[in-house]
C-alpha cells in the first residue's frame, strides 16, 4: 500500500527557533492534513488544506503556524518560533477526498516527533 | 458536543483469548467511525470503518467492530488475540460538517504468551 512518509522522525529545537516539518503525501492524494499529539494527551487536528489552501484549522493553529505545499510532492507544517509547549508527535496525513466526505480514509505518515528545548 | 471516549488506557489478554476495546461517542448525528492502530514508530493504520451498509463491520487482521446506534458505540473485538496485535488502538470520529477528525485518548493492548 502506498504510504505518507514524513522526515525527519525527530527533531530536536531550542526554543524560539524556527522549524520546518516535512511530510511527502500519496502522490494521487489532494488533501492534506496536519494533527499532532503532546505526549498523554489525544491526538489533535491542527489544519486541513486542498488546491493550496487552507480549508480548515484549529484553535491551536495560531499565527506562529503555516503550511505549504512548495512543489509538486511535499507539504511541510512550519512553527515560526518553538515554545516549549509545541514538543510533541506531529502527524502528516493525505487524502484523495475531503475528510468531510463521510467515511473518508485518511493515510497517515509515521510522525515527527518535536522535542523543543 | 462531538466527542469520543475509550474506556480502557490499557487492556491485558493472553494470546489466543479475546480483545475488546471499548468506544463510545457523543453526537448530534450519524458520525463517521474508525479505529486506526499505531504500531511501535509506524504510522496511524486504518483498521476498519463503519459504512452503514451493516452494522458489524469487519476490517483487517481479524479485528471487528460493532455499530450500537441505541448505545452510541462502536466497540472492537477480535477473537483470538495473537502477539502482533500489541499495540495503541485509536477510536476516531468525524462529523459531517468538519475536515476534523476526532481522537479517542486510546487504549494500549498488551498481550502476554
Amino acid at each position: 500500500e502506498p504510504e505518507v512518509t514524513q522526515t525527519p522522525s525527530h527533531q530536536v529545537t531550542q526554543m524560539g527557533q524556527e522549524v520546518i516539518l516535512r511530510c511527502v503525501p500519496i502522490s494521487n492524494h489532494l488533501y492534506f492534513y496536519w494533527y499532532r499529539q503532546i505526549l498523554g494527551q489525544k491526538v489533535e487536528f491542527l489544519v486541513s488544506f486542498y488546491n493550496n489552501e487552507i480549508s480548515e484549522k484549529s484553535e491551536i493553529f495560531d499565527d506562529q503556524f503555516s503550511v505549504e505545499r512548495p512543489d509538486g510532492s511535499n507539504f511541510t507544517l512550519k512553527i515560526r518560533s518553538t515554545k516549549l509547549e509545541d514538543s510533541a508527535m506531529y502527524f502528516c496525513a493525505s487524502s484523495p477526498r475531503p475528510a468531510i466526505i463521510r467515511n473518508e480514509k485518511l493515510f497517515f505518515g509515521s510522525g515527527t516527533q518535536l522535542s523543543v528545548l | 458536543a462531538q466527542s469520543v471516549t475509550q474506556l480502557d488506557s490499557h487492556v491485558s489478554v493472553s494470546e489466543g483469548t479475546p480483545v475488546l476495546l471499548r468506544c463510545n461517542y457523543s453526537s448530534s448525528y450519524s458520525p463517521s467511525l474508525f479505529w486506526y492502530v499505531q504500531h511501535p514508530n509506524k504510522g496511524l493504520q486504518l483498521l476498519l470503518k463503519y459504512t452503514s451498509a451493516a452494522t458489524l463491520v469487519k476490517g483487517i487482521n481479524g479485528f471487528e467492530a460493532e455499530f450500537k446506534k441505541s448505545e452510541t458505540s462502536f466497540h472492537l473485538t477480535k477473537p483470538s488475540a495473537h502477539m502482533s496485535d500489541a499495540a495503541e488502538y485509536f477510536c476516531v470520529v468525524g462529523f459531517y460538517n468538519t475536515d476534523k477528525l476526532i481522537f479517542g485518548t486510546g487504549t494500549r493492548l498488551q498481550v502476554f504468551p
